[in-house]
Formats: C-alpha cells, sequence, structure tokens
C-alpha cells in the first residue's frame, strides 16, 4: 500500500491564483483531513471528512474548498492564492473518529508571493 | 492560551541519556496522540492514549487524565530519535477533530 499521497510536493503561486493539492489514499479510510502547518505553530485542521460526498470545516477554513467524491480522493482547493496561504500542507486519513491512529501524507509546501 | 502546551520547546540531550518531553493541556479530552515529525518533513503517529500507559520499544507515553498531563519518554536516547515530538488531543464533547500542540524538538547528539 502506497498509503496518503500527496501531490505536488512544491509549489509557488503568484497572488491570486488559483490551484488544487491532491491527496489520495488507498486504505479504504471512511476519515480524511487537510491541515496546515505554519512555524513556530501547531497544525490546525482546515477541512475534514468523514466520507464519500460528506465534508466540514475546521479550525481555518477561509480561502480553501474541498470536494469528497471517493472514498479514496479529497482534494484541497485553493481560490485566489494570498501570502497568508504560505505554508506546508499535510492531507491524513484514519478508519474511523481520530481515537484511530491517523496516518499522515508526506505535505506540500506551498509558497504564494 | 493554547488548549495544548509543550514542555520543553527544544531539547538536546547525548546518546543514551533518557529523555523527558511533557504536554499539558487545559480541556476535557476523550484521547491523547504522540506524533513524530521527521526532519524531513513526514508525520508519524506514535501513540493513542485515554489512561495509563503504553510502551513501544523504547518509548513509553503516559497520561494524568486528573491532572491533565502527559509525559513521552526515550529510552537510551539515539541520534535517529532526532525529530520534532508533538502532542494532540480529542476534546469532549467527543468531536472529529484534534487539537495540536507546537511540539519539541529534540536533537540527539552521538
Amino acid at each position: 500500500n502506497a498509503g496518503v499521497t500527496q501531490t505536488p510536493k512544491f509549489r509557488i503561486l503568484k497572488i491570486g491564483q488559483s490551484m488544487t493539492l491532491q491527496c489520495t489514499q488507498d486504505m479504504n479510510h471512511n476519515y480524511m483531513y487537510w491541515y496546515r502547518q505554519d512555524p513556530g505553530m501547531g497544525l490546525k485542521l482546515i477541512y475534514y471528512s468523514v466520507g464519500a460526498g460528506i465534508t466540514d470545516k475546521g479550525e481555518v477554513p477561509n480561502g480553501y474548498n474541498v470536494s469528497r467524491s471517493t472514498t479514496e480522493d479529497f482534494p484541497l482547493r485553493l481560490e485566489l492564492a494570498a501570502p497568508s496561504q504560505t505554508s506546508v500542507y499535510f492531507c491524513a486519513s484514519s478508519y474511523y473518529r481520530v481515537i484511530h491512529e491517523q496516518f499522515f501524507g508526506p505535505g506540500t509546501r506551498l509558497t504564494v508571493l | 492560551k493554547n488548549e495544548v502546551e509543550q514542555s520543553p520547546q527544544n531539547l538536546t540531550a547525548q546518546e543514551g541519556e533518557f529523555i523527558t518531553i511533557n504536554c499539558s493541556y487545559s480541556v476535557g479530552i476523550s484521547a491523547l496522540h504522540w506524533l513524530q515529525q521527521h526532519p524531513g518533513g513526514g508525520i508519524v503517529s506514535l501513540f493513542m492514549l485515554s489512561s495509563g500507559k503504553k510502551k513501544h520499544g523504547r518509548l513509553i507515553a503516559t497520561i494524568n487524565i486528573q491532572e491533565k498531563h502527559s509525559s513521552l519518554h526515550i529510552t537510551a536516547s539515539h541520534p535517529r530519535d532526532s525529530a520534532v515530538y508533538i502532542c494532540a488531543v480529542r476534546i469532549l464533547p467527543y468531536t472529529d477533530k484534534l487539537i495540536f500542540g507546537t511540539g519539541t524538538r529534540l536533537q540527539v547528539f552521538p
């Protein structure tokens, strides 16, 4: 199993551009999460999904959108990128709720200039 | 004030030393996780605790629910243990979200 995969690994965007961060898991996990990690700060939850077709906001959802059309995929969309969205983004999945181990992807380092 | 506080923020040790990393939280929780973030950035889950103590190899995690405190111990530390160790809690009432601490950066020198 590949686990949780994310693409791209690195990306530089200009202010106002849009992009989609891809996340795929092959463990048949119901729960998937998007986090951002800023220097010196703890991981912050952006959005999460408890199953295909169901998504919900986390702590810091503004400026982002998600969809969950399949169990495997949970893309994160950035519309009108801003410098404040410069961060490292992690996708994670777990079989059930957070009482189960979370498996993390390798991360995407995004810079908005 | 953050709901999850870790101490120390940075820690250096000589190979072989016994390491303790602390996590305190200010809210009611149903579970606490310890995670390890490698220098390359990857994050792996080490433990999930709701009470007592867990051990895996040289790693031991304990939690005291009454005192709202958890510790992660590393026995016989090794340079490969150098990483950021992150504490995260699942707060009550039951939610699907974790609240993360800012991490403890550990460097173990040969």
